[in-house]
């Protein structure tokens, strides 16, 4: 069974004040690592799809790294709105295409 | 691109009454639509995945006679919550995703509430 366990479950930083997030995954191999952001009483937003161990993709002050158990959301000099639930999720290399996400991270960047 | 819309975004009903919720893919065609629900402080639970004129699979423990899903068309998905009751009420969310699948684009969401 796939199985996504994101960490820390909340997060609280001050602005400019740079962390990471972590989402650790066993899954029956890895077609592709999603992660998404999502507001309050929103849908989730996409940011980036990783593929393979190694892989780095950036996006304004986020930067989403991938290895072969774990993946990191890194936030450079976060914003105030910045904040938000950060959701990772996980597509199997075999079969249908259905996401298994984590619970999140609720990062808080206070100004 | 890929925008991802549903209608209504919330709705109020009585026990017993059945609620339709749209879902649109705008500006790509959705060869998958899927349907989740997500609970206060909860993550995502998948309901089911649609493919465009074929029946809908559902997952494990969610009632197929009570979630009735309809992808009649490459861009319109629809979910109708049928008897809804007070335990129906959540978020529910569809996502759309095109020709190559890999990428899924979530709809804003629709806050059901049963009284």
């Amino acid at each position: 069974e796939d199985q996504v366990t994101q960490s820390p479950e909340a997060l609280r930083l001050q602005e400019g004040e740079s962390s990471s997030l972590n989402c650790s995954y066993t899954v029956s191999g890895l077609r592709g690592l999603f992660w998404y952001r999502q507001d309050p009483g929103k849908g989730p937003e996409f940011l980036f799809t990783l593929y393979s161990a190694g892989e780095e993709k950036e996006k304004e002050r986020l930067k989403a790294t991938l290895t072969k158990k774990e993946s990191f959301l890194h936030i450079t000099a976060p914003k105030p709105e910045d904040s938000a639930t950060y959701l990772c999720a996980v597509q199997p290399g075999a079969g249908s295409y259905q996401l298994t996400f984590g619970k999140g991270t609720k990062l808080s960047v206070i100004p | 691109g890929a925008v991802v819309s549903q209608h209504p975004s919330w709705v109020i009903c009585k026990s017993g009454t059945s609620v339709k919720i749209e879902c649109r893919s705008l500006d790509f065609q959705a060869t998958t639509m899927f349907w989740y629900r997500q609970f206060p402080k909860q993550s995502l639970m998948l309901m089911a995945t649609s493919n465009e004129g074929s029946k809908a699979t559902y997952e494990q423990g969610v009632e197929k006679d009570k979630f009735l899903i309809n992808h009649a068309s490459l861009t319109l998905s629809t979910l109708t919550v049928t008897s809804a009751h007070p335990e129906d009420s959540s978020f529910y969310i569809c996502s759309a995703a095109g020709t190559f699948q890999e990428t899924q684009y979530f709809g804003p969401g629709t806050r059901l509430l049963v009284l």
